[in-house]
């Protein structure tokens, strides 16, 4: 058990909605990164939050944001969903710095029908 | 551009024979590099990770890698596959001063038969 663990872990959203997926990091870590892995592809890096600001983000737009509380979790949201934002939603936890394993949540799984 | 190229979408290999998964990768600068695997219903789980030091390194469940930067590769290898090895496997890349930004190649699935 990696200790990251995430919620909903599957659901069903029509387009034009929103989401909110959600994710506490392993006991003792204080960084959390989120992935979106679409079926047959690796994880794509969404964007990483360190005390409770976006600290990098990758090629995702706008209608993906995030936050996290001062407990270091996290919540990814996604607005005016679209059918290519279906896919699996990884959360990554691990502590601040460059040199520490970085630890997935089993994921939640997203269709936008 | 920054990439990961993983050389095969899909192997399929007898348990006992020996495993071999392909990982380059274009990146600028000091790398850190990792293989993970995702076994079916679970989550991605690190096998190993090279940071700096011996290129050949040695993880869990028998795995190993080696670091050859002149060819920017991370080749996974295992001499003696089981069944339980069947899952899918992905090579990762870092920038060496990064937190947890992780450049994923596509991923290998690897199925083993009895």
């Amino acid at each position: 058990d990696a200790g990251v663990t995430q919620s909903p872990t599957h659901l069903i959203k029509t387009r034009g909605q929103q989401v909110t997926l959600r994710c506490s990091p392993k006991s003792g870590h204080d960084t959390v990164s989120w992935y979106q892995q679409a079926l047959g592809q690796g994880p794509q890096f969404i964007f990483q939050y360190y005390e409770e600001e976006e600290r990098q983000r990758g090629n995702f737009p706008d209608r993906f944001s995030g936050h996290q509380f001062p407990n270091y979790s996290s919540e990814l949201n996604v607005n005016a969903l679209l059918l290519g934002d279906s896919a699996l939603y990884l959360c990554a936890s691990s502590l601040a710095g460059s040199g520490n394993t970085i630890y997935f949540g089993e994921g939640s799984w997203l269709t936008v029908v | 551009a920054q990439s990961v190229s993983q050389h095969n979408h899909h192997v399929i290999l007898s348990e006992a024979a020996s495993l071999e998964l392909g990982c380059n990768y274009s990146y600028g600068g000091t790398v850190n590099l990792f293989w993970y695997v995702q076994y079916p219903g679970q989550h991605l789980q690190l096998l190993l990770k090279y940071f700096s030091g011996d290129p050949l390194v040695k993880g869990i469940k028998g795995f190993e890698a080696e670091f050859i930067k002149s060819k920017f590769s991370f080749n996974l290898r295992k001499p003696s596959v089981q069944w339980s090895d069947t899952a899918e496997y992905f090579c990762a890349v870092k920038s060496a001063d990064s937190w947890g930004k992780l450049q994923f190649g596509a991923g290998t699935q690897v199925v083993v038969t009895p």
